[in-house]
C-alpha cells in the first residue's frame, strides 16, 4: 500500500487560495490519487481524483507532477465553510485507500 | 436521490454486549463498505459487501462481522464489546464501474457508538 504524508494542519484566511501537498514516494503504476473532505461528525466527501497532470472540477484542482511522487490539492478562494479535514489517498481500488489522519484546515475570517 | 442513511445515529452499550448497526445505501449502489473512525487510529476500513457477499476485509478481529441483504442494505455486528470499540462507524456505498480507478465512496453520517 502506498503511504502518504501530508501536513497535520494548515491555517488560512477567507478568500485565499489554499494548497495542500501530499507526498507518496512509493506510488504504484496503477494507483490513482484521491482526495476526500470531512467535516466534524460527518462522513468524508469525495473532492477530486486524478492519475497524472492536472484535474479540475467545480470545487478544486489537483496537480500531479510527472514523477507522481507528490500531488497538490488546490482550493481557490476558501471560505469559512472549507474548514475541515482533508485526506490524500493513493491506490487502484477504494479498498486499498488508507485514510490516515489527514490535514486539518482552519479558515479564519 | 436520497443519500446513505445509518441507524441508529447514537448508541450506548456496556462491555460484553453486542451491537448491530444498519446502513441503507444510495438507490442503485450495490457495494457497501464499513469504516471505523477513532481519534487515535483515524479512519480504518472494516469490510466491503457486494451482491450479498463479503468481497474485501480489513484488519479487524472476528468480533466484527457484517452482512448484506438482497436490497443492498447492510448490517454490521460487533460482539463482546470492548471499551476500545467506542468510535464513529461509517458506512459508504458506491457504484461499481470497474473503470480501473477507485470508485467514489458516498458516506453516511455515521453511528456514534460509546462502550461503557
Amino acid at each position: 500500500l502506498a503511504k502518504t504524508t501530508q501536513p497535520i494542519s494548515m491555517d488560512s484566511y477567507e478568500g485565499q487560495e489554499v494548497n495542500i501537498t501530499c507526498s507518496h514516494n512509493n506510488i504504484a503504476t496503477n494507483d490513482y490519487i484521491t482526495w476526500y473532505q470531512q467535516f466534524p461528525s460527518q462522513g468524508p466527501r469525495f473532492i477530486i481524483q486524478g492519475y497524472k497532470t492536472k484535474v479540475t472540477n467545480e470545487v478544486a484542482s489537483l496537480f500531479i507532477p510527472a514523477d507522481r511522487k507528490s500531488s497538490t490539492l488546490s482550493l481557490p478562494r476558501v471560505s469559512l465553510s472549507d474548514t475541515a479535514v482533508y485526506y490524500c489517498l493513493v491506490g487502484d481500488s477504494f479498498q486499498k485507500l488508507v485514510f490516515g489522519t489527514g490535514t486539518r484546515l482552519l479558515v479564519s475570517p | 436521490k436520497a443519500g446513505v442513511t445509518q441507524t441508529p445515529r447514537y448508541l450506548i452499550k456496556t462491555r460484553g454486549q453486542q451491537v448491530t448497526l444498519s446502513c441503507s445505501p444510495i438507490s442503485g449502489h450495490r457495494s457497501v463498505s464499513w469504516y471505523q473512525q477513532t481519534p487515535g487510529q483515524g479512519l480504518q476500513f472494516l469490510f466491503e459487501y457486494f451482491s450479498e457477499t463479503q468481497r474485501n476485509k480489513g484488519n479487524f478481529p472476528g468480533r466484527f462481522s457484517g452482512r448484506q441483504f438482497s436490497n443492498s442494505r447492510s448490517e454490521m455486528n460487533v460482539s463482546t464489546l470492548e471499551l476500545g470499540d467506542s468510535a464513529l462507524y461509517l458506512c459508504a456505498s458506491s457504484l461499481v464501474w470497474a473503470s480501473g480507478s477507485p470508485d467514489e465512496q458516498f458516506f453516511g453520517p455515521g453511528t456514534r457508538l460509546t462502550v461503557l
